[in-house]
């Protein structure tokens, strides 16, 4: 499986947009990007996934690299409540849907 | 909004103790994870199940740990014995079907602690 790299933690302000990325330079072609974030004393949970496409839902936004070596999970306004550890995962289409969790990005804001 | 169900949230065990977790999927997701999280770490696989059948458990410590799924619906997790090298969290997860694409849904995990 490709591996992703990510900081180890970033720090933002309530009510600004935050910028998490993640690095995976050895991505294959059918790889999809997912995002996962843990909440403190919480599983895991789903917020998005893409795969050459910019996406959008609910929570965040995905922003994919051209040449998908990179991507950018967005928060456009973090709340409180997104203070989370934040892990970029790929996933292939043939993978039996485990999933292979790095150190992940500490998010923490700021009020 | 359903959800996986874990129990209990918390357990306390003397080293050489058995232990076990107990998970109950959303309803209908025929495949069942159970993960591992060390303190500080992501969360690592130990054993998938597609219906009652193991697809993973290449990295499950089988000298103590077990798991069965036998009905295909909840599934239970033990360690027999326990040591200290256990403490963690233990979490559960769901998906209605297995492969790479599907959303995997967490319960809120069992809190190990081993004295």
């Amino acid at each position: 499986d490709a591996k992703t790299t990510q900081p180890n933690s970033m720090e933002s302000n309530e009510e600004e947009p935050v910028h998490l990325p993640c690095n995976h330079s050895t991505i294959s072609g059918t790889d999809y990007i997912h995002w996962y974030r843990q909440l403190p004393s919480q599983g895991p949970e789903y917020v998005i996934h893409g795969l050459t496409s910019n996406v959008n839902n609910r929570m965040a936004s995905l922003a994919i690299a051209e040449d998908r070596k990179s991507s950018t999970l967005i928060l456009h306004r973090a709340t409180l409540r997104d203070a989370a550890v934040y892990y970029c995962i790929l996933r292939g289409p043939s993978n039996t849907g485990k999933l292979i969790f790095g150190q992940g990005t500490t998010l923490q804001v700021k009020p | 909004e359903a959800e996986v169900a874990q129990s209990p949230r918390y357990k306390i065990t003397e080293k050489s103790q058995a232990v076990a977790f107990w998970c109950d999927p959303i309803s209908g997701h025929a495949t069942l994870y159970w993960y591992r999280q060390i303190l500080g770490q992501g969360p690592e696989l130990l054993v998938q199940f597609q219906d009652e059948s193991v697809v993973d458990d290449s990295q499950l410590p089988k000298d103590r740990f077990s798991a069965e799924r036998l009905k295909g619906v909840d599934s239970t997790l033990k360690i027999q014995p326990a040591e200290l090298g256990d403490s963690a969290m233990y979490l559960c997860a769901s998906s209605l079907e297995w492969g790479g694409l599907e959303t995997q849904y967490f319960g809120p995990g069992t809190r190990l602690l081993v004295l």
